[in-house]
């Protein structure tokens, strides 16, 4: 079975300009996360749908981020116009229906922004 | 508002040595704790999930040990070799976010 998937590994863009990151749940797991991790800093949610619905975007920085999950499935996280700041990776992870399921992440695309 | 504070943040040990790395939360309102691995560069792996109701969960030779009330949980390595060095992250969910440590980075020297 495949797990998350992130796509892309990498991204170098320059300050301005917009960036699309995608993720692919584990298959059947309902919940879907985004979590980024800025250099020195801890971990940080971002924001969870369940199926398409966005459940809790209190995480998102600003209104330059914006998250969609299309028919439940894949979830696209864009950047426009990203800024220096949002430079991190960006994880993504899944879980099962339910609060005490285990979370399962992608390997994570790391952003950076010149 | 739920802290996770990780000690040490950097561990050095020789090669076959146990090891406890330690994770500390201010809520103990909690449905669950879980220990990740990351490598340099590589994505987060899942070591253990304890749910609240439990107080201990082993994988071979780990071990991680929940003692809610207290908000501290414990990860243990027996035997450690070199492919063990990494960075150890604990992550706590109270809702459907988790709220994380800043890990401890680990290097096993042989």
């Amino acid at each position: 079975e495949a797990g998350v998937t992130q796509f892309p590994s990498h991204s170098v863009i320059e300050k301005g300009q917009t960036v699309t990151l995608r993720c692919d749940p584990i298959s059947g797991h309902d919940n879907l996360y985004w979590y980024r991790r800025v250099m020195g800093k801890e971990i940080k949610f971002l924001l969870h749908f369940v199926k398409e619905s966005k459940q809790d975007e209190s995480g998102m920085p600003n209104n330059r981020f914006l998250a969609e999950r299309t028919g439940g499935t894949y979830s696209t996280l864009k950047v426009q116009p990203a800024e220096l700041e949002d430079s991190g990776v960006y994880f993504c992870a899944s879980s099962w229906t339910g609060l005490t399921g285990e979370l399962f992440f992608g390997e994570g695309s790391r952003l950076t922004v010149l | 508002k739920q802290e996770v504070t990780q000690i040490p943040a950097a561990l050095s040990v020789p090669e076959g040595e146990n090891l406890v790395l330690n994770c500390s939360f201010t809520d103990s309102a909690i449905y669950n704790l879980q220990w990740f691995r990351q490598d340099p560069g590589k994505g987060l792996t899942s070591l253990l999930l304890i749910q609240s109701s439990q107080r201990e969960q082993t994988s071979g030779r780990l071990n991680a040990s929940l003692d809610k009330s207290s908000g501290r949980s414990t990860l243990y390595i027996a035997a450690s070799q070199p492919g063990d060095s990494a960075t150890y992250l604990c992550a706590v969910r109270g809702n459907y976010q988790l709220i994380w440590g800043a890990g401890t980075k680990l290097i096993i020297k042989p």
